[in-house]
């Protein structure tokens, strides 16, 4: 399985920073699998943004739910990102990442992207 | 929500030393966590599971214990490829990391 990031490596503030992950090698479509979204800003730490499963149905970080927004698309076997109103502070490595199930909405990240650094800046 | 400390934030370690890293999470979540390796410009690699389940290929150096609120990583013998900053993750509800703690050379 692999897991691919695109998307601009730079956004300007208060615009909307949109990512894409194209999985390859398996389907979005397991029951036993969620879809998420972790980034890390340069330094610090791992910051969950999001889970998606395939039907669409999602879950977010409290402290980023109001700009977050995920979506899949099981045609093309991807899922994406968008976070409005985004500022310096948003500026990270943004990683995709398949969760195994476990918890509630949770699970372990056995599958990683590479990541891709988004800068926010003017 | 459920936070997870992490301790140290950083330790030093010879080659060939025993290395454990501690987790505590803000309530109990069973033995639902994992942990994670990161290398400087890399994704985080997965661990262990289920707070003692060694992923696939993981050297067996690596162990975890703990259930409920508190977990421990050990190394049992530092290796170089080992320096690394470890992340925990509860995989309880919905998804928290610890803060890291970096490995390395003394």
């Amino acid at each position: 399985l692999q897991l691919q990031e695109s998307g601009p490596g730079l956004v300007k503030p208060s615009e909307t920073l949109s990512l894409t992950c194209a999985v390859s090698g398996g389907s979005l479509s397991g029951n036993n699998d969620y879809w998420g979204w972790v980034r890390q800003p340069p330094g610090k730490a791992l910051e969950w943004i999001g889970t998606i499963y395939y039907s669409g149905s999602t879950y977010y970080n409290p402290s980023l739910k109001t700009r977050v927004t995920l979506s899949v698309d099981t045609s093309k076997n991807q899922f994406s990102l968008k976070l409005r109103s985004v500022t310096a502070a948003d500026t990270a490595v943004y990683h995709c990442a398949r969760l195994f199930v476990r918890g509630f909405w949770s699970g372990f990240c056995d599958y990683w992207g590479q990541g891709t650094l988004v800068s926010v800046s003017s | 929500d459920i936070q997870m400390t992490q301790s140290p934030s950083s330790v030093s370690a010879s080659l060939g030393d025993r290395v454990t890293i501690t987790c505590r999470a803000s309530q109990g979540i069973a033995g639902w966590l994992a942990w994670y390796q990161q290398k400087p410009g890399k994704a985080p690699r997965l661990l262990i599971y289920d707070a003692t389940t060694l992923h696939s290929e993981v050297p067996s150096r690596f162990s975890g214990r703990g259930s409920g609120t508190d977990f421990t990583l050990t190394i049992s013998s530092l290796q170089p490829e080992d320096l690394a900053t470890y992340y925990c993750q509860q995989t309880y509800s919905l998804v928290t990391f610890g803060g890291g703690t970096k490995v390395e050379m003394k």
